[in-house]
């Protein structure tokens, strides 16, 4: 299958600043990002959906402003979590889709958020 | 909205058995797509079987086979021949035909016992 890379694999911040994670789609052109947030024990909860070159689609729920979303080219994502609070402290998880190619999307390592 | 559901939370099996873990989807779209995602301890996503909703034959991929039941949206997993790799957390999914959109179940921790 092909790969997805998700960096970094774990990150602390202090409350207060921001933090960006990227997804990267290795070996092929991911027309499509998706990005999830799962919390201990839960399921993965979508939080937004991107195309290249497009603005972000956000769950309801989900505030735009807190977690900014592009996808400037077709092989990444960045995922950028702004004035982070604890309450922000998750895992975060990033699949690729390119819909022509593959009959599946592929996940990214994850990345674990924990805001002090 | 579509909904998938998990009813066991947790499950176990001895090496080398068979089990089974059940998953129900509430869908009012007639082309869609099931999958079984296993996340092990590392908490990568790994693909573990799909089935498209027009194929009536369930789909295997070695040890692991579905029982796909369209009429009453049901979609368990069966694992044979279960080895302690298979240990995980088990997440049953469903994408609509029209969009890229993966809903997922709340999941099913497995144990493999010895």
């Amino acid at each position: 299958g092909a790969v997805v890379s998700q960096h970094p694999s774990r990150v602390i911040c202090k409350s207060g600043t921001s933090v960006k994670i990227e997804c990267r789609s290795l070996d092929f052109q991911a027309t499509t990002m998706f990005w999830y947030r799962q919390f201990p024990k839960q399921s993965l909860m979508l939080m937004a959906t991107s195309n290249e070159g497009s603005k972000a689609t956000y769950e309801q729920g989900v505030e735009k402003d807190k977690f900014l979303i592009n996808h400037a080219s077709l092989t990444l994502s960045t995922l950028t979590v702004t004035s982070a609070h604890p309450e922000d402290s998750s895992f975060y998880i990033c699949s690729a889709r390119d819909r022509g190619a593959f009959t599946e999307a592929f996940f990214g390592q994850g990345t674990r958020l924990t805001v002090v | 909205a579509q909904t998938v559901t998990q009813s066991q939370p947790e499950m176990s099996v001895q090496e080398a058995e068979t089990v089974t873990l059940s998953c129900t989807y509430d869908t009012s779209e007639s082309d869609y797509y099931l999958f079984w995602y296993k996340q092990p301890p590392s908490r990568q996503m790994i693909l573990v079987i799909r089935q498209e909703a027009y194929k009536q034959q369930n789909a295997t991929e070695n040890r692991f086979s579905v029982n796909f039941q369209k009429a009453a949206k049901s979609f368990s997993l069966k694992i044979s021949d279960s080895q302690l790799g298979d240990a995980a957390m088990y997440f049953c999914a469903y994408e609509p035909g029209t969009a890229s959109k993966l809903t997922f179940g709340t999941g099913t921790r497995l144990q493999v016992t010895l």
